[in-house]
């Protein structure tokens, strides 16, 4: 299975913080990746598609980059809906991995 | 809007059986993978497996020789069932939507979750 690592495991901010939360694949998924915000006790919501796709609905303070197997996701301005877990989750081999989650946290 | 709903026995003993159904609300089963994913608590996310509207199934190799994934078209419900379950199998489990080209798959919908805790 390819592995994802994020980066850090938990982050303290503030809000109308820029915040970013790294994920790195063990080998190249090309583009093939995807964020998700899980607040406790939900199931989690997708974000990002495809590394920088937003998903429709999602505010554009969040985006995505990277490629290969480097990969980033940036909230521009922390607002107080934002304090979650965040994780990321390849799709270009089988099985579909997810990373261990960043918290963000005050 | 699709909307998933899941149900399932929500306490087993060791080496019981598990099963979860999902039923798709304000969509059609036609055209996608629909998935199992599992968190154990205060774990990440792991892929259990996905069925797609014909039938055809992909499992995790980790979990492939307990699971047996299932769908039924005329309920537009997809169902999920674990064999020999241990306190390992303890997790909240979700039913997702899985979307995507080229092979691979994302989850854009997603169920409540349930609760399945196995305990002597």
């Amino acid at each position: 299975d390819i592995q994802m690592t994020q980066s850090p495991s938990t982050l303290s901010a503030s809000v109308g913080d820029r915040v970013t939360i790294t994920c790195r694949a063990s080998q190249s998924i090309s583009s093939w990746l995807a964020w998700y915000q899980q607040k406790p006790g939900k199931a989690p919501k997708l974000l990002i598609y495809k590394a920088s796709g937003l998903e429709s609905g999602v505010p554009s303070r969040f985006s995505g980059s990277g490629s290969g197997t480097e990969f980033t996701l940036t909230i521009s301005s922390l607002q107080p809906d934002d304090f979650a877990t965040y994780y990321c989750q390849q799709y270009n081999t089988y099985s579909w991995t997810f990373g261990q989650g960043t918290k963000v946290e005050v | 809007q699709v909307h998933l709903q899941q149900w399932g026995a929500g306490l087993l003993k060791p080496s019981e059986t598990q099963s979860l159904t999902c039923v798709v609300n304000g969509g059609s089963l036609s055209g996608y993978y629909w998935s199992w994913i599992r968190q154990a608590p205060g774990k990440g996310l792991e892929w259990i497996g996905e069925i797609s509207y014909g039938g055809s199934t992909n499992y995790n190799p980790s979990l492939k020789s307990r699971v047996t994934m299932s769908v039924d078209t005329s309920k537009n419900h997809f169902s999920l069932i674990l064999n020999s379950v241990t306190a390992a199998d303890t997790a909240v489990y979700y039913c997702a939507r899985a979307v995507g080209a080229t092979g691979g798959y994302y989850f854009d919908s997603w169920g409540q979750g349930t609760l399945v805790t196995v305990s002597p």
